[in-house]
């Protein structure tokens, strides 16, 4: 398997643009996270889904972030308008349910909003 | 609420000495605790779970759950175990991470 697959890698708009952020987890997984590293607040959990359901969204800064699963290969994280502070690692990450089972991270999109 | 603390932002020690990377957590249930590394500009990944009781690159982890610990060790640090290190714990499908900590390891 790949692993969970990110894109783009990197990616540098101006403020106030729309940016699309997109996963692909790994086959047969059925938990997807969505991750924000930053120097100041280190990672943050931003929203998960199980079974491709939003379980846990309380960690999405604002409306201005939203994230959808249409099915269980896809998911995207969007964020408009885009602000200076949402420069960040916007890391996924899968995970098969049951117990022991760990979580597996995407390379991350590196996002840089001017 | 369930909580993970790392509480060494930056840790510093000299190749060959030993180090230990620590790891608190609140946790109302029977814990399962998981150490990821992120070496530079990569993604993080899994160095090592308790319930395995594994030692991967040197490096092994013991659940104290008097203390509520599961610090990391090495006992002879490599400059190659430069990266960040975060402590992460599972809640239910959630996965809550420790802010990190940062190992340098000086020639």
């Amino acid at each position: 398997d790949a692993g969970v697959i990110q894109s783009p890698r990197h990616e540098v708009t101006e403020m106030g643009q729309e940016v699309t952020l997109r996963c692909k987890p790994i086959s047969g997984h059925n938990s997807l996270f969505w991750y924000r590293q930053t120097m100041m607040r280190g990672l943050e959990l931003l929203i998960y889904f199980n079974n491709n359901v939003p379980i846990d969204d309380s960690g999405m800064p604002e409306d201005r972030f939203s994230a959808k699963m249409p099915n269980a290969s896809f998911s995207t994280l969007k964020i408009q308008p885009s602000e200076p502070r949402d420069s960040a690692v916007y890391f996924c990450a899968s995970r098969r349910g049951g117990g022991g089972n760990t979580i597996y991270f995407g390379e991350g999109s590196w996002l840089t909003v001017v | 609420a369930q909580r993970v603390t790392q509480p060494e932002k930056l840790l510093s020690v000299f190749k060959g000495a030993p180090v230990e990377l620590k790891c608190n957590y609140s946790y109302s249930g029977s814990p399962e605790l998981f150490w990821y590394v992120q070496y530079s500009r990569q993604r993080l990944q899994l160095l090592l779970r308790h319930i395995s009781r594994e030692s991967i690159k040197g490096f092994t982890a013991d659940l104290n759950k008097g203390e509520t610990s599961f610090h990391l060790k090495k006992p002879f640090a490599q400059e190659e175990d430069s990266a960040m290190y975060y402590c992460a714990l599972r809640d239910g499908q959630n996965f809550v991470f420790g802010p990190g900590t940062r190992l340098s390891v000086l020639p």
